[in-house]
């Protein structure tokens, strides 16, 4: 079956300090990638994504990700975080050909100021 | 950029009623919105495919008879929650699809909507 997971349920940081989170999927096929940010009290906006093409990826707010094909990863990072990322992160998979997408448990970042 | 509303954002009903729940996409037209279901401290898991114009379809373990989905307009999907029992409570979200023609498709969010089943 396919599955995402995201090994990181609660991360603490201090303000500056780097980060990476980590999604794993399970699916063999080609793939779409997501990576989503939830605010306290807010919805779901979308970080970055991937489809295809240069396997780094740069989003909002200085977030980017890695896909690495061959270990079924794409792992979120941000040299330096700040207050204002405390929030919860999803990773999220779309198998190419369907638009149904798998999302992870999440990861809660709070970053201490 | 492409927003997605819910309405309303907090409901509070007695077991037994039903409930509708609305997610309209503000700026685009979405042939397809998706609804999801949140546990607390979980993951989304999704519920159901929206399609404009046919019958939805419902993910494996999905009641499509208690959960009445309804994709009228390229604009507008509704999820009723019928005979709303406790264990139906639950934060629902729904997404809409921005449909660029391809592979590059992406889902937006709704702020979703907390269901409290008395």
């Amino acid at each position: 079956a396919q599955s995402v997971s995201q090994h990181n349920h609660h991360v603490i940081l201090s303000e500056a300090a780097s980060l990476e989170l980590g999604c794993n999927y399970s699916y063999g096929g080609t793939v779409n990638l997501f990576w989503y940010v939830q605010y306290p009290g807010q919805h779901l906006q979308l970080l970055l994504k991937y489809f295809s093409g240069d396997p780094l990826v740069k989003g909002i707010k200085g977030f980017e990700a890695e896909f690495i094909k061959s270990k079924f990863s794409f792992n979120l990072r941000k040299p330096s975080v700040q207050w204002s990322d405390t929030a919860e992160y999803f990773c999220a998979v779309g198998p190419s050909g369907t638009y149904k997408y798998i999302f992870g448990t999440g990861t809660r970042l709070k970053v201490l100021a | 950029g492409a927003v997605v509303s819910q309405h309303p954002s907090r409901v509070i009903c007695k077991s037994g009623t039903s409930v509708k729940i609305e997610c309209r996409s503000l700026d685009f037209q979405a042939t397809t919105m998706f609804w999801y279901r949140q546990f607390p401290k979980q993951s989304l898991m999704l519920m159901a495919t929206s399609n404009e114009g046919s019958k939805a379809t419902y993910e494996q373990g999905v009641e499509k008879d208690k959960f009445l989905i309804n994709h009228a307009s390229l604009t507008l999907s509704t999820l009723t929650v019928t005979s709303a029992h406790p264990e139906d409570s639950s934060f629902y979200i729904c997404s809409a699809r921005v449909d660029s023609g391809g592979a590059a498709d992406t889902q937006y969010f709704g702020p979703g909507t907390r269901l409290t089943v008395l």
